[in-house]
């Protein structure tokens, strides 16, 4: 079965903190996206990454893919207040898209 | 460039009936694909077209259809609606098909089945 997991699936942090999410695959893709969601609304593409080793930035945002370990992670840099929402990898499995449970985070003052 | 565009937005029904959902991809895409998004489930993948044929398929029942157009415009029916199709049902377009082709995401249709 294929399967993408993330944890946590819950982060509350504070502003100015740093932090991690996790992202493990079961398939042997080289290639994992990420997607930022609003309440109620759709999903926006933050990252593709394409190879192993791949890393990749945007403002206080990084994500790097390690396709050996089938893991990738997205690292949060001094979070600010606008970065809350919910943070979904992908998996691409032969045009079908994969997700994670998604990771909620919210970033309080 | 106009993005991926879905009609309705917002959809209530009641079990029983039977619901169609439309989705516009981006100018020059040709690959569509529709999920469902669930408090409990989460995303998962309906079903994906290419030029017209249904290329893969996601694990719902044969109540889920769809179908796209020479214009790669693409619709979803749901038909027998039960109460666990309430759901934000989700269209994505590419270029074109297979796991290289990035997806692009439409703003969604809430359905809510009452």
């Amino acid at each position: 079965e294929l399967k993408v997991e993330q944890n946590p699936l819950f982060l509350s942090m504070q502003e100015g903190k740093n932090y991690t999410i996790y992202c493990n695959y079961s398939t042997t893709s080289d290639r994992l996206y990420w997607y930022r969601q609003d309440p109620g609304k759709s999903l926006e593409s933050l990252f593709v990454l394409l190879s192993n080793g791949a890393v990749k930035q945007e403002g206080r945002l990084m994500a790097s893919l390690d396709t050996k370990a089938r893991l990738s992670t997205l690292h949060i840099t001094a979070a600010v207040h606008d970065l809350s929402a919910t943070y979904f990898c992908a998996d691409s499995q032969g045009g079908k898209l994969i997700f994670g449970q998604g990771t909620e985070l919210s970033v309080k003052p | 460039k106009a993005g991926v565009t879905q009609t309705p937005r917002y959809l209530i029904k009641t079990r029983g009936q039977q619901v169609t959902l439309s989705c516009s991809p981006i100018s020059g895409h040709r690959s569509v694909s529709w999920y469902q998004q669930t408090p409990g489930q989460g995303l998962q993948f309906l079903f994906e077209y290419f030029s017209e044929t249904q290329r893969n398929k996601g694990n719902f029942p044969g109540r889920f259809s769809g179908r796209q157009f020479s214009n790669s415009r693409s619709e979803m029916n749901v038909s027998t609606l039960e109460l666990g199709d309430s759901a934000l049902y989700l269209c994505a377009s590419s270029l074109a098909t297979g796991g290289r082709n990035e997806q692009f995401f439409g703003p969604g249709t809430r359905l809510t089945v009452l």
